[in-house]
């Protein structure tokens, strides 16, 4: 499940500080947005999700922050740790399309221990 | 396990052969999905089924033919591939279109080679 070879922009963070990966959406529609998480050998995994009618919505050492002004997401991560490093990609549902899931290019999280 | 199921995990095939890649889930889902994920793009979506039905083929080439027929299985059947076809590809599969509540899940992919 790697994205060997594909160039993604790195954070590399050290364990236990904050990490913020950043996504910036493109369509004004989308009403739905998801944060997966994949790591080496794997399919994505659901992290969190929000709805456009939120702007803010936390989990287990994650947050999500959405801002429809900007057309921008963000997740952050609580006390990074060294399984929390894999790729993050953000998804979108165009609301004028509503049956499938659109994905951003991804970010890579390193995080040095 | 994710509850999402592909097999196999890896395939290499030479560029006049015939090969399905096979997707199950258990998981009571209505839509599934197939994506490739390549070194040179990101998640690219491929088809999307809705309750068996077909609703979205995006721009996929014909060697590529799609299947489903029920809704815990979805196949992808393959032919006369070109190298720029390897790729992981990955199946997914949602209680609803659109991924709307807790989005999709995907199996591990396929790993194919296409030499």
């Amino acid at each position: 499940g790697e994205s060997v070879g594909l160039h993604l922009p790195t954070l590399s963070v050290q364990e236990g500080d904050n990490s913020i990966i950043n996504c910036a959406y493109s369509n004004s529609a989308s009403d739905y947005f998801i944060w997966y998480k994949q790591e080496s050998g794997k399919g994505p995994q659901f992290i969190i999700d929000i709805r456009s009618n939120m702007d803010k919505r936390q989990g287990q050492r994650v947050t999500v922050l959405l801002n429809k002004t900007v057309k921008h997401l963000s997740l952050q991560i609580a006390a990074t740790q060294p399984g929390d490093s894999a790729v993050y990609f953000c998804a979108e549902t165009p609301m004028d399309s509503s049956y499938k899931l659109i994905f951003g290019s991804g970010t890579r999280l390193l995080v040095r221990p | 396990e994710t509850g999402v199921t592909q097999t196999p995990r890896h395939l290499v095939m030479g560029m006049t052969n015939k090969k399905s890649l096979k997707c199950e889930q258990h998981l009571g889902h209505n839509a599934m999905y197939w994506y490739k994920q390549s070194a040179k793009k990101p998640l690219e979506l491929m088809f999307v089924y809705n309750f068996k039905e077909q609703t979205e083929n995006n721009s996929v080439p014909s060697r590529f033919s799609p299947e489903c027929p029920n809704s815990s299985h979805l196949f992808l059947h393959l032919h006369t591939l070109q190298p720029e076809d390897s790729a992981l590809y990955l199946c997914a599969s949602s209680q609803e279109p659109g991924g709307y509540n807790y989005g999709y899940t995907f199996g591990s992919g396929t790993r194919l080679t296409v030499v």
